[in-house]
């Protein structure tokens, strides 16, 4: 069964300073992975996905993720965050027609 | 026309009310889903309609009744709902083929 680990819950950074947001997922055959962002009351937006090819996925937003398959994680970062990108962040991977996602990670920007 | 579009954004019922939660898209897109998101949590899976049918059900109450009349439609039926219900209840949709799924913003729904 796949499954997606995000191992942090909450990440306070200052405003302009570089973030990483960390995902580990477990699965026995090949995956797609996303990263997910959904600010205050409202749906979530794709931020980037990963089906093939480049291990480097750069997004919207000036946000980026690295798939490493020996280390079975998709790391979200981006070098200097705006107070905008307050919001929870969920990684997810698909399955059977499915999406399953992660905990989720708030982002919380300080100015 | 590159979104899903939700109605109500908000909609407040009693335990004895039948009401109807409308997504919408018109990206040609053929598998449609319903999320339950509570407070701090991931989305839940609900259901997944493929082709206008429904593919899969995750064991939600019968209190809840998918319906997708075309493929760019999708219902949600709400009868007898209890508190817990409470919640944003969101639709999604994805391409022929395709992993991606684009969601829409969402429908709070509040339970009385």
């Amino acid at each position: 069964a796949q499954s997606v680990t995000q191992l942090d819950s909450q990440v306070p950074v200052f405003e302009e300073a570089p973030v990483e947001l960390r995902c580990n997922y477990s699965s026995s055959v090949s995956v797609y992975l996303f990263w997910y962002v959904q600010y205050p009351n409202q749906g979530l937006q794709l931020l980037l996905k990963y089906l093939s090819g480049s291990t480097l996925v750069k997004g919207i937003n000036g946000f980026e993720a690295e798939f490493n398959k020996s280390q079975t994680s998709f790391h979200l970062r981006k070098p200097s965050v705006h107070i905008s990108d307050t919001a929870e962040y969920f990684c997810a991977v698909s399955s059977a027609s499915k999406i399953i996602f992660g905990s989720g990670t708030r982002l919380s920007i300080r100015p | 026309d590159t979104e899903v579009t939700q109605t109500p954004k908000h909609l407040v019922m009693g335990m004895t009310n039948k009401k109807s939660l409308k997504c919408e898209q018109h990206m040609g897109h053929r598998a449609m889903y319903w999320y339950k998101q509570k407070a701090k949590k991931p989305p839940e899976l609900m259901f997944v309609y493929s082709y206008e049918k429904l593919s899969i059900n995750e064991s939600v109450p019968s209190r809840f009744s998918p319906e997708c009349p075309n493929s760019s439609l999708l219902n949600l039926h709400l009868h007898a709902l209890q508190p817990e219900d409470s919640a944003l209840y969101l639709c999604a949709s994805s391409p022929p083929g395709a992993d991606t799924q684009y969601f829409g913003p969402g429908t709070r729904l509040t339970v009385l």
